[in-house]
């Protein structure tokens, strides 16, 4: 969906480890957005970015880090991954016409040890 | 901050019959944006429905359609003729002028049965 690709799918790491989760997008859009969905509590926002270098924690943002260093590009970081982060992640873009919605990418599902 | 509710976990319907889905929430903002997304077992997030806040006409979508009540913070997805395919969970949300505050509801698992 508006060229969104999250990478990895899956991941499997232990926890104390650093993880980073990416997200390109193909469409110029102006803001990005990680979530985090569990089981019971639909999405939630952790980090956006409302342009280059430009970002705003969310709802959920302890233990997590982002970057975006170009427009196509917004990393999510776990410096230190717990069992709590264990979750599906999604990656969204806005293009902020009026009326855009949220576009999404597949969402990386990992997984804490 | 601004919250969105669906209190309905799980609902069913019949094949070809309708559905509503509710769905309230609470901003402090005039103008803002609501939509419905669904996420079928393939996790995938798929726009069904949008709507402005400034706008008094319900969104039509096809087999899907909206009452929104604005006075009533209330968001509530009509489908009609539903069909197996439908059978997914369900988000509502709401977009902030600020596009920062965006905040999901914990979503609706819909059934369909034949």
């Amino acid at each position: 969906d508006a060229g969104i690709t999250q990478s990895p799918r899956h991941k499997v790491t232990e926890t104390g480890t650093p993880v980073t989760l990416r997200c390109h997008q193909t469409e110029n859009h102006r803001y990005m957005y990680w979530y985090r969905q569990d089981p019971g509590h639909g999405l939630r926002l952790i980090h956006y970015s409302y342009g280059v270098k430009d970002t705003d924690k969310g709802e959920v943002s302890d233990g997590y880090s982002v970057s975006r260093s170009k427009t196509e590009d917004f990393l999510l970081t776990l410096e230190s991954a717990t069992s709590s982060q264990t979750s599906v992640y999604f990656c969204a873009t806005l293009a902020r016409e009026a009326n855009s919605p949220l576009h999404f990418g597949n969402g990386t599902r990992l997984t804490v040890t | 901050a601004q919250t969105v509710t669906q209190s309905q976990p799980e609902m069913s319907v019949q094949e070809a019959e309708t559905v509503t889905l509710s769905c309230t929430y609470d901003t402090s903002e005039s103008d803002y944006y609501l939509f419905w997304y669904k996420q079928p077992p393939s996790r995938q997030m798929i726009l069904v429905i949008r709507q402005e806040a400034y706008k008094q006409q319900n969104a039509t979508e096809n087999r899907f359609s909206v009452n929104f009540q604005k006075a009533a913070k209330s968001f509530s997805l009509k489908i009609s003729d539903s069909q197996l395919g439908d059978a997914a969970m369900y988000f509502c949300a709401y977009l902030g002028t600020n596009a920062g505050k965006s905040t999901f509801g914990d979503g609706t698992t819909l059934t369909v049965k034949p």
